[in-house]
This record gives structure tokens, sequence and C-alpha cells, in this order.
């Protein structure tokens, strides 16, 4: 089973609510990764979670919140957001990443959620 | 640093005709290289990864790439495309020392029937 599932498969907020997005995967990976991509663009690294601990932030800003409560499921918490925000946020999964040591493994994508900001 | 650049942001092809969607590396390490297809409103399959175990990569749903040192290049190739090939392809570059994949900036591929 190489899949990763996300939920809600779309979403629309307003700049004042707090929603959050939701990703499971059951492969065993210790490696989740949030990115965000815009229309006719490649993906955008967020945050890397790598055995459940926060190990890359590419600089996003606060009103994005990423939590890991277990080894299968990762979080994005939204609060504040713009409506520059609006895009395809995916997430992915690989096999275990700690920084600074070895083995490129590919990593699995989600079918993404689609966030509308008005 | 890792780079990857994409020629061509949009290639078209007639139905049945070869398949083929450049991709060249910059790496100061071996690196590893990936295909990624999206289809509208979906994530990223992967498509095939070289990890270079063989410089011939042959990947899902007909394709393959050659890694080609001397070239810095990781061409994807499909002798004969179909319909449902249309899609939006994504070169990717890692290495053993990094915890991130570095994608290229896409390349549209139409399908001509």
């Amino acid at each position: 089973d190489t899949e990763v599932t996300q939920t809600p498969k779309h979403l629309v907020m307003g700049m004042t609510n707090k929603k959050s997005l939701k990703c499971e995967q059951h492969m065993g990976h210790r490696a989740m990764y949030w990115y965000k991509q815009k229309a006719k663009k490649p993906p955008e690294l967020m945050f890397v979670y790598s055995y459940e601990k926060l190990s890359i932030n590419e600089s996003v800003p606060s009103r994005f919140s990423p939590e890991c409560p277990n080894s299968s499921l990762l979080n994005l918490h939204l609060h504040a957001l713009q409506p520059e925000d609006s895009a395809l946020y995916l997430c992915a999964s690989s096999q275990d990443r700690a920084l600074g040591q070895g083995s490129s493994y590919e990593q699995y994508f989600g079918p993404g959620t689609r966030l509308t900001v008005t | 640093a890792q780079s990857v650049t994409q020629l061509g942001s949009h290639v078209s092809v007639s139905e049945g005709a070869l398949v083929l969607l450049r991709c060249n590396y910059s790496s100061s390490v071996p690196p590893y290289l990936f295909w990624y297809v999206q289809y509208p409103n979906q994530g990223l399959q992967l498509l095939l990864k070289y990890t270079s175990a063989a410089t011939l990569v042959k990947g899902i749903n007909g394709f393959e790439a050659e890694f080609k040192k001397s070239e810095t290049s990781f061409h994807l190739t499909k002798p004969s495309a179909h319909m449902s090939d249309a899609a939006e392809y994504f070169c990717a570059v890692s290495d053993s020392s990094a915890s991130k994949i570095i994608f290229g900036s896409g390349t549209r591929l139409s399908i001509r029937p």
C-alpha cells in the first residue's frame, strides 16, 4: 500500500477562520512533509517532520502551524490566512530521512487539499 | 547547491509519437533523480527514480529515463504517446546528505489526436 490520504479535498475559509488539514499514511514511513503548490508551479516545501519531530521549517509564516501527533498522522493548522495562501496543499511521506544521514528515499504524495481563502 | 532545469515548459506531441521531456541537473555529489507526474487536480505520482544502480531506468506507464553523467542529463522518454499521458511532469533531484527534494519548474505534456 503506497497511499497517502488527505482531508478535506476542498476547503473554503475566511481570513478570520481557523481550520486544519489532515494527512495520514500507513506505510511505516518516518518522514512526512507539507508542500504548497500554486497553479502551474512546482510544489514548494513548507515543513518536514522526521520521527515526529519538526526538522525543517522553510521560513513559513506562523499562520501555518504543523503538528505530528504520531508517526502516521500529520496536521496543518491554519489561522488568519490571506487570499494569497489559496493553493493546493500536498502532504507526502518517505522512509526515514534523518538530517545528515544517507538514503534518498522517494516521496509518496497525497491527492492534496484545494484551499481557497476568501 | 543542487538544482534541476527542465527545458520546455510545454511539449506537444501526436498520439503514437515519441515523447521526450528534457531534464538537466546540477549536483556536486552523486545525485538521486526522480520523475513525477501530476494529472489535473491530483497529487504527484512517482514515475521512476535513479539511484546509481543502473543508468537506464524503467518506470510505470511505459516511461523510461537514462542517466548521462557526461551530459548531466536525465531525460524522460516514452516510445508511443497515449492521450492519457497528458499531464504535468516534474524532474527532481536529491542526494544522500539532503533531507529534501528539489523540483524542476515542470513540463506540461499535451497529446494531439
